[in-house]
């Protein structure tokens, strides 16, 4: 089956210890990306990748880090984690990456990941 | 900031009643896409609507796209309990990013 597969999909941890959260597709997407989403505040883009070791900054990236060593696999890496980054984590991706000459692709995303950091 | 933003922010309805929500958004897009959220869980997309196209049906989804305004609308026909989820829209941001709107929330009431 298709699909984007995050872990955890709930965590409960502390102040300043570091955490991973996995994302990997098993579509051969190029593009993926980390969102956050937060009551009020809607979707907001973390970080995306347009394809292996092509990573940039979305538009909360502070407080995180992404790698994409493998096309299939993009985590995300809390290293000193606050409580301002509790929230709920989505990954997701698409065969394409958004631009301006085909617009922007359908995103496949995970099943989300619900972070609290006391 | 959000290129998309959905009005009204919630809406709360009887079943069998058509629910209709707006999107708005600030550049010249190629296409819009509407995805629906269920309570805490990942997006699922709905429909797509390129830029040339001005009405597409999607079974009881009805999408419609105004470039000149700058807006497009979802319609819901004859909804369903299930039908209740947050719904939101999505538009290219910049040269290689999709943005959602804050999204919009839709209680069906049986």
């Amino acid at each position: 089956e298709a699909q984007v597969t995050q872990n955890p999909r709930y965590l409960i941890t502390v102040t300043g210890k570091k955490l991973t959260v996995t994302c990997s597709q098993n579509m051969n997407h190029e593009y993926m990306s980390w969102y956050r989403q937060d009551p009020g505040l809607g979707l907001r883009q973390i970080y995306y990748s347009m394809n292996v070791e092509v990573t940039d900054k979305g538009d909360v990236p502070e407080g995180y880090k992404v790698s994409r060593k493998e096309k299939r696999n993009f985590p995300l890496i809390l290293e000193s984690p606050s409580p301002n980054q509790t929230s709920l984590y989505f990954c997701a991706s698409t065969k394409r990456p958004p631009g301006p000459k085909t617009g922007a692709n359908v995103l496949t995303f995970g099943a989300g990941s619900r972070l609290t950091v006391l | 900031s959000q290129q998309g933003e959905e009005d009204p922010q919630a809406l709360s309805i009887q079943e069998g009643e058509n629910a209709t929500m707006n999107c708005s958004y600030k550049t010249s897009i190629n296409n819009l896409q509407w995805y629906r959220q269920n309570s805490g869980r990942g997006l699922v997309h709905l429909i797509l609507i390129r830029s040339n196209e001005r009405e597409k049906h999607s079974g009881r989804l009805r999408v419609t796209l105004d470039t000149s305004k700058k807006s497009s609308s979802l319609l819901i026909t004859a909804s369903r309990a299930a039908d209740t989820a947050s719904y939101f829209c999505a538009t290219l941001y910049g040269n290689n990013r999709l943005a959602f709107g804050k999204g919009n929330q839709v209680v069906v009431i049986p």
